[in-house]
């Protein structure tokens, strides 16, 4: 079975800060997706990673795929309170493997 | 192109009770889902479909039962409603390409059962 361990679960901090989570997992995906899911909607794909080693960059939010591609990462450079939201890592498979997301909350 | 739509947005159920909850997606896609999220959690895959006809159990299927009758619906149904299946749920549908497989969710069904 495969798992997508995220942490930390749950992150609060103040506009501003720079941050990163993780999502980590012992088997190779051959693609991991990230998505944020702000309160009250469903969640809505921010990137996909498919490369070992691949890093993407979506305005102040940069994602990097593991060399190995069993882990991934989020980093939030100068965080707003529009990032609050619970960020799921999710890996290739049918069905997709979600993990539990962390939940970000930033602070005025 | 309405994406991915929920039928109902609420509803309050009392214990033993029934109802079908509707996923409606006119994407033309071929794999659709149903999911349980409980405040603060993830997500849990409840069920799932391949394409018409299809249907697959996943993480937490006990006490759902679905059909995919028609390729753009995909229905999740309680037969004899639980406190514990208050929770909302969310559908969500995809057209595999390659490796990539972007889920598209719909807006959600909050469900509470007295």
């Amino acid at each position: 079975t495969q798992l997508l361990e995220q942490s930390p679960q749950f992150l609060s901090i103040q506009e501003g800060e720079n941050l990163t989570v993780y999502c980590n997992s012992s088997s190779v995906f051959s693609s991991l997706q990230w998505y944020r899911q702000e309160p009250g909607e469903g969640p809505v794909l921010l990137v996909t990673v498919v490369t070992g080693g691949e890093v993407k960059k979506l305005k102040r939010l940069t994602f990097q795929f593991g060399d190995a591609r069993k882990d991934s990462s989020l980093h939030i450079t100068a965080a707003q309170t529009g990032d609050t939201g619970l960020y799921l890592c999710a890996g290739a498979g049918t069905p997709l493997v979600f993990g539990k997301g962390t939940r970000l909350s930033v602070i005025a | 192109n309405a994406g991915v739509t929920q039928t109902p947005k609420f509803r309050v159920l009392k214990t033993g009770q029934s109802m079908t909850l509707l996923c409606a997606q006119d994407m033309n896609h071929e794999y659709m889902y149903w999911y349980r999220q409980d405040p603060g959690m993830g997500l849990r895959l409840i069920h799932y479909s391949v394409g018409e006809g299809t249907t697959a159990k996943g993480e937490v299927p006990d006490g759902y039962n679905v059909s995919r009758l028609k390729k753009q619906n995909f229905l999740l149904g309680l037969e004899s409603a639980a406190p514990s299946q208050t929770s909302v749920y969310f559908c969500a549908s995809t057209q595999r390409r390659l490796k990539q497989e972007t889920q598209y969710f719909g807006p959600g069904t909050r469900l509470l059962v007295l």
